[in-house]
């Protein structure tokens, strides 16, 4: 059962344009969601998170919408870049415990010069 | 210079050698946890740990055991190894849990033959 899902294992942008990358959970507990981004051979790093308190979080170029009806986030890279090329995954974490993590399957940015 | 550490970084093995991946953090962080990453999937969490001495089951923790027995190291252990725990393995720190950005490690590329 996955309870937060990426369905566009990739996704192909022009530099300059926006990149949109899109998440949905199920599990109504969640009330904490991060994202991180991962290149080849690293680990990942963190990227943006947001609390079900907000429905946007905004860092620099990154920003992050959170649906709570739709269960639903996405995550804004404007103007994408051909350095965030990388894997992005989402995850969501709540409840009782802070200490519990669910990531999405990922989804591939290729950012093309 | 803040940093996880995992070793080894690389191993082939057979089914059913006990093995140790080690996993060091050198940020005085409370939080440690254990994540596998396999294609299609994403990231699973395995275990993970709030604090010394305190550890709990992440989304996959069959076949697998951790202990958390001082605050930098978190080893994770596979008594009896077996193919489907080929994967690749990150190991996590943070200061207090999920809500915090985690540091992790460069990740150990584990064959189970």
């Amino acid at each position: 059962d996955q309870q937060v899902k990426q369905n566009s294992p990739s996704l192909s942008v022009q530099e300059g344009r926006i990149s949109i990358l899109n998440c949905d959970y199920t599990n109504s507990m969640f009330d904490y969601f991060l994202w991180y981004k991962k290149y080849p051979a690293e680990g990942p790093t963190f990227l943006i998170s947001i609390s079900s308190i907000k429905d946007k979080n905004e860092d620099g170029r990154f920003t992050v919408f959170l649906n709570k009806s739709a269960k639903h986030l996405s995550l804004h890279i404007v103007p994408s870049q051909p350095g965030d090329s990388a894997v992005y995954f989402c995850a969501g974490a709540g409840g009782t415990s802070y200490g519990k993590l669910t990531f999405g399957q990922g989804t591939i940015l290729t950012v093309h010069p | 210079e803040a940093q996880v550490t995992q070793n080894p970084r690389y191993l082939i093995t057979v089914t059913g050698k006990k093995l140790t991946v080690t996993c060091s953090q050198n940020m005085n962080h409370e939080y440690m946890s254990w994540y596998r990453q396999d294609p299609g999937l994403g990231l699973r969490q395995i275990y993970y740990s709030m604090n010394v001495e305190v550890t709990d089951k992440g989304d996959v923790p069959e076949g697998y055991k951790v202990s958390r027995k001082e605050k930098r190291n978190f080893p994770l252990i596979l008594e009896s190894p077996s193919p489907n725990q080929t994967s690749l393995y990150f190991c996590a720190s943070s200061w207090s849990g999920i809500n915090q950005p985690q540091h992790f490690g460069d990740g150990t590329r584990l064959s189970i033959l």
